[in-house]
């Protein structure tokens, strides 16, 4: 089984709004990783948490904030986001990112719009 | 660090007509690839994967693709398109960066099959 869950699978919120999206795996990986992904773009990456700490942030703004409360969970916190968020955020795992045959497994994302 | 170049767009297919996908990568070690396809509105499923011995590698749906070190190519390739194979599609370059091996995305080649 290589399944990723996200919910919701869509998301309207105002600029003054907080609201929360979650992913969940139960393949045993110990590397999360949250991505934005604007529409025929690549995905762009965001955080990365290995072993439930954060372990990788592009630099991405404080409006955006990371939560993994056990190896099987990760949130990603929103709030008084711009209309420029708007995009699809995917949600991946995989079982180790610091070896060299790590592969990333994507949940099917979280189309977000901010109005 | 590794980049990874799709150097096509847009790809126009006949239904039934063969395809093949152009990647180029550059790694100056063992590149780990990665072919992945992503229907509209969906997440990004896993087709294929290389990381060593046999260069041609055959995936999911009928692709194959095959690593060319001399050409620093991973081609995606199907002998014969149908309608549903309609989608963009990412190739993935994994490399020792920062001490993780989290792969880097092409920009991706959209697919579009006639009927």
């Amino acid at each position: 089984d290589t399944e990723v869950t996200q919910t919701p699978k869509h998301l309207v919120m105002g600029m003054t709004n907080k609201k929360s999206l979650k992913c969940e795996q139960h393949m045993g990986h110990r590397a999360m990783y949250w991505y934005k992904q604007k529409a025929k773009k690549p995905p762009e990456l965001m955080f990365v948490y290995s072993y439930e700490k954060l372990s990788i942030n592009e630099s991405v703004p404080s409006r955006f904030s990371p939560e993994c409360p056990n190896s099987s969970l990760l949130n990603l916190h929103l709030h008084a986001l711009q209309p420029e968020d708007s995009a699809l955020y995917l949600c991946a795992s995989s079982q180790e990112m610091r070896i060299p045959t790590d592969t990333q497994y994507f949940g099917p994302g979280t189309r977000l719009t901010v109005l | 660090a590794q980049s990874v170049t799709q150097p096509d767009i847009h790809i126009t297919v006949s239904e039934g007509a063969s395809l093949e996908l152009r990647c180029n990568y550059s790694y100056g070690a063992t590149p780990y690839l990665f072919w992945y396809v992503q229907s509209p509105g969906q997440g990004l499923q896993l087709l294929l994967k290389y990381f060593s011995g046999d260069t041609l590698v055959q995936g999911i749906k009928g692709f194959e693709a095959e690593f060319k070190r001399s050409q620093s190519s991973f081609n995606l390739r199907k002998p014969s398109v149908h309608w549903s194979d309609a989608a963009e599609y990412f190739c993935a370059v994994g490399g020792a960066s920062g001490g993780s091996y989290i792969p880097t995305f092409g920009r991706g080649t959209s697919l579009i099959v006639h009927p």
